[in-house]
């Protein structure tokens, strides 16, 4: 069935090193969601890409949708404390209306 | 703007009973959907709503039930609850979805959490 791989479960990093997380679909998406949950919160909406290709910038975050329109990833620079949380994707398979959403990536500041 | 809010916050039940979950969308947003996110893990797609009906439903069985009333907002039953039922139950909503570009994003309550003795 369709689904959405998320890599790694988890990443450990010192405060200001980067981060990344990656997102691998089986067949071609025709959007993809990004979302941050913060330790005992809910999951919010940080942005979503549409364009093969697209990259887009928040701040130290970056946001990018492959060529093929299969794979994305968010990489955060210099991650700071505020980063802490799960990062998850949604992705919507091209013609359908439903959400697939990824694993999540755990991000950890070691101490 | 109000956001997404359910209740209630917590629910305690014993193996058997059932539960009822209630939520109630964003002004102006038609579509619900349920999720399951068991502690430390990720989300488990549940139930998705819209205008009224059911649109989708995740891989659970027919114990966990829902429904969408008139002014879209939506109510999760879980019956003979067993004891892996245990979990944060998040709804979200959005708006209707259009086309690609929409701004489906969809908008998070603060869960309730359900605690199964």
């Amino acid at each position: 069935g369709q689904q959405v791989m998320q890599i790694p479960q988890y990443q450990h990093v010192q405060e200001g090193e980067d981060f990344t997380t990656y997102c691998n679909s089986s067949t071609t998406l025709s959007n993809i969601q990004w979302y941050k949950q913060r330790p005992g919160g809910h999951p919010v909406f940080l942005i979503q890409l549409v364009k093969s290709g697209e990259v887009k910038k928040q701040k130290r975050l970056t946001f990018q949708f492959g060529e093929a329109k299969k794979n994305s990833s968010l990489h955060i620079t210099a991650t700071q404390t505020t980063d802490v949380g799960t990062y998850f994707c949604a992705g919507r398979k091209a013609g359908n209306y439903q959400l697939i959403w990824g694993a999540g990536t755990k991000l950890i500041i070691k101490p | 703007e109000a956001g997404v809010t359910q209740s209630p916050t917590h629910l305690i039940k014993t193996r058997g009973q059932q539960a009822t979950l209630r939520c109630s969308p964003i002004s102006g947003h038609t579509s619900v959907y349920w999720y399951q996110q068991a502690l430390g893990l990720g989300l488990q797609f549940l139930l998705w709503y819209d205008e009224g009906e059911e649109r989708n439903r995740g891989n659970f069985p027919p114990r966990f039930s829902g429904r969408q009333f008139p002014n879209y907002s939506s109510e999760l039953n879980v019956n003979a609850l067993e004891l892996e039922d245990s979990a944060l139950y998040l709804c979200a909503s959005s708006l209707p979805f259009l086309d690609i570009t929409s701004p489906d994003t969809q908008y998070f309550g603060p869960g309730t959490r359900l605690t199964v003795l």
